[in-house]
């Protein structure tokens, strides 16, 4: 079946390191995809979107990269800080404005 | 504050009570939207609102009943739930289609914590 998915549950890294967190797509039809932070007790929080027809887009410490050819998403996070710490969701939107999430990264910076 | 108010953030009620989860968004979005979140799954799509009009409805049992009188306000009607409804439930809004002048996103609310004993 389709499916948007994260390749490990949880990821830890040292304060000041680079984080990656990956995603997997089966929808080759899915033209925008967005990742989110959520943070415990809050709603899950925009951090950065790429559109199909790129392959790259850098934010404020944060860059996606699109491979359409395995269909696949990372996120990269520079020099992760504690504040970084939380659960990173990968999303696909589909036919219409379906939007579909992945499970979920944990991600948690040692200070 | 991310433009999308949900009221109440937490909420306990038997299977036989009636209750509602009210969402607004002060964003001047065209569509609301119904997620649920239970530990360890992903995000699952309830409804779709464009205009008000219901446009998905991703196979939701009838004990939750959606409803959107204008495109600013949704509610998520509950009746006769079940222990296994008991999950975080997201409103989202975002702005349709896609044009280039707006981004697609969708902003989320800070959910509502249910809980059915």
């Amino acid at each position: 079946g389709e499916s948007v998915g994260l390749h490990l549950p949880t990821l830890s890294v040292q304060e000041g390191d680079n984080s990656i967190i990956n995603c997997a797509y089966s929808n080759s039809a899915s033209d925008y995809f967005i990742w989110y932070k959520q943070e415990s007790g809050k709603g899950p929080q925009f951090i950065i979107d790429i559109r199909s027809n790129m392959d790259k887009r850098q934010g404020q410490r944060v860059t996606v990269l699109l491979n359409k050819t395995v269909k696949h998403l990372s996120l990269q996070i520079a020099a992760t800080q504690p504040g970084d710490s939380a659960v990173y969701f990968c999303a696909e939107k589909r036919s219409g404005n379906q939007f579909y999430f992945g499970t979920g990264t944990s991600l948690t910076v040692i200070p | 504050e991310t433009g999308v108010t949900q009221t109440p953030r937490h909420l306990v009620m038997g299977m036989t009570n009636k209750k509602s989860l009210k969402c607004e968004q002060h964003l001047g979005h065209n569509a609301m939207y119904w997620y649920k979140q239970s530990a360890k799954k992903p995000l699952e799509l309830m409804f779709v609102y464009n205009f008000k009009e219901q446009t998905e409805n991703n196979s939701v049992p009838s004990r939750f009943s959606p409803e959107c009188p204008n495109s600013s306000h949704l509610f998520l009607h509950l009746h006769t739930l079940q222990p296994e409804d008991s999950a975080l439930y997201l409103c989202a809004s975002s702005q349709e289609p896609y044009t280039g002048a707006n981004t697609g996103e969708l902003f989320f609310g800070e959910g509502s914590r249910l809980t059915v004993l």
